[in-house]
């Protein structure tokens, strides 16, 4: 079953603005990871946030988590015709049997960016 | 540096017809992992070994088989191909434990007729 849930399925902006997407999940988390998937491309890894962290940045992106809403959310800022792709959350929880640690994927959000 | 590589990119089977999906890895990871993305289903696990000589069913293993054949390689079998499996799917690794990011191929398109 998908742990994370992303809203909006889809966002279209023009150029210049910022967009957020927002992730939600149901079970305690050690960290949430964001990914981006470029169309006809694997996922690439941007960014990594802890359980005991609340925000984090890296370049444009800033990312925030609430343990006690059990969401996150991803902002970019100052979008580019490039950003365009699909962004997906993944939780990354301990399972059962101690050392197999796994990510679970949310459905995605699809970003348009206009020139 | 290559990264995580699939083969085939494409292929297309008919119902029944047996195959196998590689992947290699040369980033030197412990952990790798086979996903297949569906349209508004985002990815989901099928296998995934840890480490060199363990494997692990993720949330949809029903139909398909895995071998670690080293730690570089893991392939996916599907022994007896049917239309539900028609999907794209996706190899990742990455360091072992908790917190670390993946890398992925860039997929094999499978289509089952």
């Amino acid at each position: 079953s998908q742990q994370g849930e992303e809203d909006p399925q889809a966002l279209s902006i023009q150029e210049g603005e910022n967009a957020t997407m927002n992730c939600s999940y149901k079970t305690s988390i050690n960290n949430l990871q964001w990914y981006r998937q470029n169309s006809g491309r694997g996922l690439v890894h941007l960014i990594l946030i802890r359980s005991n962290e609340r925000e984090k940045h890296s370049g444009r992106l800033r990312v925030t988590l609430d343990t006690s809403k059990k969401s996150s959310s991803l902002l970019i800022t100052a979008s580019r015709a490039a950003d365009t792709a699909s962004y997906f959350c993944a939780t990354d929880a301990l399972r059962s049997g101690g050392s197999n640690y796994k990510l679970t994927f949310g459905k995605g959000t699809l970003l348009t960016v206009n020139p | 540096n290559a990264g995580v590589t699939q083969t085939p990119k494409f292929q297309v089977l008919k119902t029944g017809q047996s195959m196998t999906l590689q992947c290699a890895q040369d980033m030197n990871h412990n952990s790798m992992y086979w996903y297949r993305q569906d349209p508004g289903m985002g990815l989901r696990l099928i296998y995934y070994s840890a480490s060199e000589g363990t494997t692990d069913k993720g949330e949809v293993p029903n139909g398909y088989n895995v071998s670690r054949l080293n730690k570089r390689e893991f392939s996916l079998r599907l022994e007896s191909a049917a239309p539900s499996q028609t999907s794209v799917y996706f190899c990742a690794s990455s360091i072992q434990g908790s917190g670390q990011p993946q890398h992925f191929g860039d997929g094999t398109r499978l289509s089952i007729l």
